[in-house]
């Protein structure tokens, strides 16, 4: 299994442009997590979703969207890029309810908007 | 809401050094407890988790036992390598199987450890 899977690795956008991150899963996991990590705070959830065609806003759902039309891909929109947006952000997933299991983690997403 | 605090960072040790980083937590209801290490470049890893009250996580030589009554989840480790050297996250999911919590996480700010020989 490859696990969580991110792309890209790093972005540099322009404010004002839209892009997708995508992520996708192998693990046949129905919960998937996106969360941004800002330098020196801890990782803030922005969206979820419990299966295919099920999402809802975490935290910070702010100027992103999500859309999750499979069980694999969860993929998140950013339309109009912010200064604000510059993060690194983490795709996760989790096989099944319940608070005790573990998440799994993508390598994550760099992204600069200048 | 939940909460996660962890102590102020970073944590810079000589290699064989004792370690403890402070982990206090506000949660309703009886939340799991989770550490997560990042190593430098790389996403999230489990490093050990509890689930219940008085429960000892451990692996790689780390500890944390879940504290009800101070609620706290402290990470503990005899002898630190310079390999361990990492950001250390604390954090807490509600609920047990079957709740409405969905698995979500609540973060600590996350606690950088360099580890010199």
């Amino acid at each position: 299994n490859a696990g969580v899977t991110q792309t890209p690795k790093f972005r540099i956008l322009k404010i004002g442009q839209s892009m997708t991150l995508q992520c996708t899963q192998d693990m046949n996991h129905n919960y998937m997590y996106w969360y941004r990590q800002d330098p020196g705070m801890g990782l803030k959830l922005i969206y979820y979703s419990v299966g295919a065609g099920i999402t809802d806003k975490g935290e910070v759902p702010n100027g992103y969207n999500v859309s999750r039309s499979t069980t694999e891909d969860f993929p998140l929109r950013l339309e109009l890029a912010a200064p604000s947006q510059t993060s690194v952000y983490f795709c996760a997933s989790l096989p099944r309810a319940g608070g005790y299991n573990e998440q799994f983690f993508g390598p994550g997403t760099r992204l600069t908007v200048l | 809401g939940n909460s996660v605090t962890q102590m102020e960072g970073p944590v810079t040790l000589s290699e064989e050094a004792f370690l403890t980083i402070n982990c206090t937590y506000t949660a309703t209801g009886y939340p799991s407890l989770f550490w997560y290490v990042q190593y430098p470049g790389e996403g999230l890893q489990l490093l050990l988790k509890a689930t219940k009250a008085d429960d000892k996580g451990s692996n790689k030589g780390f500890e944390a036992t879940y504290r009800k009554e101070t609620t706290s989840f402290h990470l503990e480790k005899g002898s630190v390598q310079v390999s361990d050297s990492a950001v250390y996250f604390c954090a807490l999911s509600e609920g047990h199987a079957g709740g409405t919590s969905y698995g979500k996480l609540t973060f600590g700010q996350g606690t950088i450890l360099t580890v010199h020989p």
